[in-house]
C-alpha cells in the first residue's frame, strides 16, 4: 500500500482554462475528501464522497467546481474557467470505514492560475 | 467568525523545551478532535486524535479537550529540531462527513 496519491503534482494553466486533477485514495478506504490550502492556512473543506455518492459539499465552493468518485474508487476534481484566486493546493484525503477520524493525505496537487 | 481560531504563530523554542499549542471553537456539536503535522509541501498527517473531553497522551504528545470552554490543547514534551512543522487542529461532528481545520501554527524548535 503506497498510500493516497494525487497526480499532477503540479499544474500551471492560464486564467479561463479548465484544469481536472485525480486522486487514488489508499485501497479500500471508502471515503474521500478534497480539500483546497492556501498559505498560511489550513485545508478547507470542499467535498466528501463515501464510496461513489457526493454526501457533502462546501456551500462556499463555486459551481465551477464539480468532483466525482467513479465507482467508488478513484476521484477527480474539475475546475472550470480557472481564476487567479483558484490558485492553492488542492488535497486529497480518505480515510477507512470505522476509522473514520483517521484521514491519510495525499501530497497535494499545487495549482498556479496566470 | 470561523468555526476552529488557531493562533498561526509563528512559535520558537529552544530543543527540549514543553510546547503549548491551542484551538478554541464555537460549534458545540462538534465530538472528535484531531491533531495533524505538516511538514513544508507535504500533505497533513495525522497525530492524535480525543473523542469528547479528557486527555490522551501518545509518547512525548499529550492531547486535551475542555468541550466546557470548547478549547484544545496540544503539549508537546522534551521538543525536538524534528518537532519543527505547521501543527493544525481539526474537528468533526460524530459522521465525519465534513472537517474544519484551524489555520495551523508554524512551530521552530531550535537546537
Amino acid at each position: 500500500d503506497t498510500g493516497v496519491s494525487q497526480d499532477p503534482r503540479h499544474k500551471i494553466t492560464k486564467r479561463g482554462q479548465n484544469v481536472t486533477f485525480r486522486c487514488d485514495p489508499i485501497s479500500e478506504h471508502n471515503r474521500l475528501y478534497w480539500y483546497r490550502q492556501t498559505l498560511g492556512q489550513g485545508p478547507e473543506f470542499l467535498t466528501y464522497f463515501q464510496n461513489e455518492a457526493q454526501l457533502e459539499k462546501s456551500r462556499l465552493l463555486s459551481d465551477r467546481f464539480s468532483a466525482e468518485r467513479p465507482k467508488g474508487s478513484f476521484s477527480t476534481l474539475e475546475i472550470q474557467r480557472t481564476e487567479q484566486g483558484d490558485s492553492a493546493m488542492y488535497l486529497c484525503a480518505s480515510s477507512p470505514q470505522g476509522f473514520s477520524y483517521e484521514q491519510y493525505f495525499g501530497p497535494g496537487t499545487r495549482l498556479t492560475v496566470t | 467568525q470561523k468555526e476552529v481560531e488557531q493562533d498561526p504563530g509563528p512559535l520558537s523554542v529552544p530543543e527540549g523545551a514543553i510546547v503549548s499549542l491551542n484551538c478554541t471553537y464555537s460549534n458545540s456539536a462538534f465530538q472528535y478532535f484531531m491533531w495533524y503535522r505538516q511538514y513544508s509541501r507535504k500533505g497533513p498527517e495525522l497525530l492524535m486524535y480525543t473523542y469528547s473531553s479528557g486527555n490522551k497522551e501518545d509518547g512525548r504528545f499529550t492531547a486535551q479537550v475542555d468541550k466546557s470552554s470548547k478549547y484544545i490543547s496540544l503539549f508537546i514534551r522534551d521538543s525536538q529540531p524534528s518537532d519543527s512543522a505547521t501543527y493544525l487542529c481539526a474537528m468533526s461532528v460524530y459522521n465525519f462527513n465534513k472537517f474544519y481545520f484551524g489555520s495551523g501554527t508554524k512551530l521552530n524548535v531550535k537546537p
